[in-house]
């Protein structure tokens, strides 16, 4: 049960570089989300789709882009990283009837 | 708009005791859902329990129970024979029907002591 899957772990970027993050999902969940969780706090939500090719804004949507173009698939893309973009990046999946989310491992990332 | 509130940033129990932990939440909807996340070390999101708005009895799951008072709009968290395992923090989490999203409180570090 591979459930919710997020690549890399950890990443470094330097000021200005861009990266995407990937995350998967092999439970044909419709309903997939990008939270971000800064150093002793809780998770704010970035993103979010309620299937494929609709994706939606969250509270801290400024510095990133998202894609929906498969059901399993939610890449998040930074174009120019920030050291205020430092922080551990968790995806997670919900049926959309029921209001449970499954989480991935989550991806640390620093920005210098 | 919706908030969640954790009051307490750290707690501490002996190995074997019961400690709770304590969650307010604001919304104006109807329907909605509360739930206690769980992130050990590993930085891994596990759900620990959850309640439905609409339910007046309180969830149970094993050793974790809840205290909802709906009118008062508190969700607390009762760990009951803590153990080593249940060191982690916690965060109390609200989802509402119309908004499909998960709004989280700002955590509780419990430590369990032996």
């Amino acid at each position: 049960n591979a459930g919710v899957t997020q690549t890399p772990k950890f990443r470094i970027l330097k000021i200005g570089q861009s990266m995407t993050l990937q995350c998967t999902q092999d439970m044909n969940h419709n309903y997939m989300y990008w939270y971000r969780q800064d150093p002793g706090m809780g998770l704010k939500l970035i993103y979010y789709s309620v299937g494929a090719g609709i994706t939606d804004k969250g509270e801290v949507p400024n510095g990133y882009n998202v894609s929906r173009s498969t059901t399993e698939d939610f890449p998040l893309r930074l174009e120019l990283a920030a050291p205020s973009q430092t922080s551990v990046y968790f995806c997670a999946s919900g049926r959309g009837d029921q209001e449970t989310q499954y989480f991935g491992p989550g991806t640390r990332l620093l920005v210098l | 708009a919706q908030t969640v509130t954790q009051s307490q940033p750290e707690m501490s129990v002996q190995e074997a005791e019961t400690v709770t932990l304590s969650c307010t939440y604001d919304t104006s909807e109807s329907n909605y859902y509360l739930f206690w996340y769980k992130q050990p070390p590993s930085r891994q999101m596990i759900l620990v329990i959850r309640q439905e708005a609409y339910k007046q009895q309180n969830a149970t799951e094993n050793r974790f129970s809840v205290n909802f008072q709906k009118a008062a709009k508190s969700f607390s968290l009762k760990i009951s024979d803590s153990q080593l395992g249940d060191t982690a923090m916690y965060f109390c989490a609200l989802y509402e029907d119309s908004s499909y999203k998960l709004i989280f409180g700002s955590g509780t570090r419990l430590l369990v002591r032996p």
